[in-house]
């Protein structure tokens, strides 16, 4: 079964204070990993897409990254307007021969002035 | 770009009451489109996908007489919940992705409607 599990749950930080947020996948088939950001009573906003082991991606504090069994994001000197939760995906092919993403429960970034 | 519209954002009904929420591509074309349901802190859960002018497939345990589904053009879908009730209250959202239906361009979603059955 394919699963996604994202590490921490939440996450509290400093304004300035870097860190990273974990997302391990186990799938039969990856078709590209998938980084979004969801902000409370919204959809997620895409922020990457990562299709093999060694690419990384970047944007403004955010560094995406991917292994094969995980994919990090990194935030370097956050600011609290990054506050939000932060859902990984995979996108794997179910046997109707169409595309489907699984996410993870996400991270909850709180980031204080 | 890429622009995901839903509505309505928020709705309160009576037990029994069908319910339908919209979903528009405004400035793509989406062969396929999405629709999740996510509960209080907890990660969205895929009901079905939507390809424009064929039925909708959708995920084990889904109800599809319970969520109508329609994809009649390739700007708009439709998830109708009918004769809802009190545990069908939850955050709907859809996604749309432009392209076919193997592709690797991202979704791109919509704002959610919040749906509360008394």
């Amino acid at each position: 079964e394919d699963q996604v599990t994202q590490s921490p749950e939440a996450l509290r930080l400093q304004e300035g204070e870097s860190s990273s947020l974990n997302c391990s996948y186990t799938v039969s088939g990856l078709r590209g990993l998938f980084w979004y950001r969801q902000d409370p009573g919204k959809g997620p906003e895409f922020l990457f897409t990562l299709y093999s082991a060694g690419e990384e991606k970047e944007k403004e504090r955010l560094k995406a990254t991917l292994t094969k069994k995980e994919s990090f994001l990194h935030i370097t000197a956050p600011k609290p307007e990054d506050s939000a939760t932060y859902l990984c995906a995979v996108q794997v092919i179910v046997d109707t021969g169409f595309q489907k993403l699984v996410f993870g429960t996400g991270t909850r970034l709180l980031v204080s002035p | 770009g890429a622009v995901v519209s839903q509505h309505p954002s928020w709705v309160i009904c009576k037990s029994g009451t069908s319910v339908k929420i919209e979903c528009r591509s405004l400035d793509f074309q989406a062969t396929t489109m999405f629709w999740y349901r996510q509960f209080p802190k907890q990660s969205l859960m895929l009901m079905a996908t939507s390809n424009e002018g064929s039925k909708a497939t959708y995920e084990q345990g889904v109800e599809k007489d319970k969520f109508l589904i329609n994809h009649a053009s390739l700007t708009l879908s439709t998830l109708t919940v009918t004769s809802a009730h009190p545990e069908d209250s939850s955050f709907y959202i859809c996604s749309a992705r432009d392209g076919p239906a193997v592709s690797n361009q991202p979704q791109h979603f919509g704002d959610g409607t919040r749906l509360s059955i008394l």
